[in-house]
């Protein structure tokens, strides 16, 4: 079975530039989230949906981010204009209720690593 | 979401066994403990869970004291393809927060030969 993919792999811009990154889930999961990961830190929730509903877009800088999933399977991220900050790891995961009550486990794609000059 | 605790690096030998252990003094009664483990250049991958006593797997095993205000993560035998970035999180398994991840900085791995 195919994992999470993204594209691209990597990418370099200019400040004030924008740039969009591209998952697909794994067939089948609901839920899809963004994840942005700084060096040395730990992922930071951007957005999560649920179909094609996001569900959690608190963490979103709404100002220069937005992100869509129109048919409830893959998914952008965008980013208008670009900062020098926005320099990260932008990685997307998917993930499908179970029937039981445990928590569900997220997948993760390999990321998009990002470079703004 | 209950705040982890855990140590930012760890050295170990290649054939040890590797216990991280993880700090959770809030941890909520629907929280679950999720340990994830990621390489360089690759994104998160599940390890483990659970919500008390001991879970085991292929991978590893997870010790969960009865106040649940901590656990440990257990590596039998650890070679150096086990170096990578531990992460522990209590996971939400019910309300609005359900499933979400909250991560903190992990701790570092470290094999030696």
């Amino acid at each position: 079975e195919a994992g999470v993919v993204q594209s691209p792999r990597y990418k370099i811009i200019e400040k004030k530039q924008p740039v969009a990154f591209w998952c697909n889930p794994i067939s089948g999961h609901n839920t899809l989230y963004w994840y942005r990961q700084n060096l040395g830190q730990g992922p930071e929730l951007l957005i999560r949906y649920e179909n094609e509903e996001a569900v959690d877009d608190s963490q979103l800088p709404k100002d220069r981010f937005s992100a869509e999933r129109l048919k409830g399977v893959d998914s952008t991220l965008k980013i208008q204009p670009a900062e020098l900050g926005d320099s990260a790891v932008y990685l997307c995961a998917s993930s499908s209720r179970t029937t039981g009550y445990l928590p569900y486990e997220q997948y993760f794609g390999p990321g998009t690593r990002l470079t703004v000059t | 979401l209950a705040k982890t605790t855990q140590p930012i690096s760890m050295d170990s030998y290649e054939g040890q066994e590797v216990n991280i252990t993880c700090s959770h003094n809030n941890i909520a009664t629907n929280d679950y403990i999720t340990w994830y483990q990621q390489f360089p250049s690759q994104g998160p991958r599940f390890i483990i869970q659970g919500y008390k006593t001991k879970v085991t797997n292929e991978v590893a095993s997870l010790f969960i004291p009865a106040d649940r205000k901590s656990s440990t993560l257990s590596l039998p035998r650890v070679s150096l393809s086990d170096t990578a970035v531990y992460y522990c999180l209590a996971q939400n398994a019910g309300g609005t927060s359900y499933g979400k991840l909250t991560f903190g900085q992990g701790t570092i791995l470290t094999v030696h030969p």
